[in-house]
């Protein structure tokens, strides 16, 4: 079975903070793939990045990065220099390829960047 | 380019009440998926279409029931309305299996 676990419920900084958010997941499969996206107060979810298992690389993207190490099975994200726009409910999740297309979320982390 | 079109925004509806859910996909894509979001959690998986049948089902009961059209839009009903139905119903559009788009969602208040 897969599981997405972000123990962080919610995390509080301030303005211009570096923040990192963690995601803990499970799966027997080789081949999946994991996700993390942005969920503003609007409700729309927004992708933000996609990594297959092969890929152990990690990302930058202006302030954004993620750290994918799958011998502790974690795809945590990292926000430099954080803003008051990204304030907003991050979700990581999982398909991997027995889930049969399904989405496996996390239950979210809140972030609040206080100005 | 428009991206996934979701309507209505909100909902509210008296509990036994029927509901319908409605989805436009991503210029593009051919699959729509469906899910749950219950306040302050993650979303939760309903179905995928494609083709215009259901390919996968989660763990949710008949009661949820839905539709795909040749144009490939979307519809999510809902029979007899529980209090516990309320959230926001998000769809989420792709091409097969590849990135999904995701709607602003529908939020649904039964009373």
């Amino acid at each position: 079975a897969q599981k997405v676990t972000q123990a962080q419920t919610e995390i509080s900084v301030v303005e211009k903070e570096d923040v990192t958010l963690d995601c803990v997941y499970e799966t027997r499969d080789t081949t999946y793939y994991l996700f993390w996206y942005k969920q503003p107060p609007s409700g729309e979810l927004v992708f933000l990045i996609r990594r297959n298992s092969f890929d152990e690389q990690n990302e930058i993207s202006g302030r954004y990065s993620w750290n994918f190490q799958k011998s502790t099975s974690s795809f945590n994200f990292t926000i430099t220099a954080s803003q008051v726009v990204d304030s907003a409910v991050y979700f990581c999740a999982l398909i991997a390829m027995d889930s049969n297309y399904q989405l496996i979320w996390g239950a979210g982390t809140k972030l609040i960047i206080k100005p | 380019d428009a991206g996934v079109t979701q309507s209505p925004t909100h909902l509210i509806k008296t509990r036994g009440q029927q509901v319908t859910l409605r989805c436009s996909p991503k210029s593009g894509h051919d699959t729509v998926s469906w899910y749950q979001q219950a306040l302050g959690q993650g979303p939760q998986f309903i179905f995928q279409y494609y083709e215009e049948e259901e390919r996968q089902r989660g763990n949710f009961p008949d009661r949820f029931s839905g539709h795909q059209f040749p144009n490939y839009s979307s519809e999510l009903n809902v029979n007899a309305l529980l209090l516990g139905d309320s959230a926001l119903y998000l769809c989420a559009s792709s091409y097969g299996t590849g990135l999904y788009t995701f709607g602003s969602g529908t939020r649904l208040t039964v009373v």
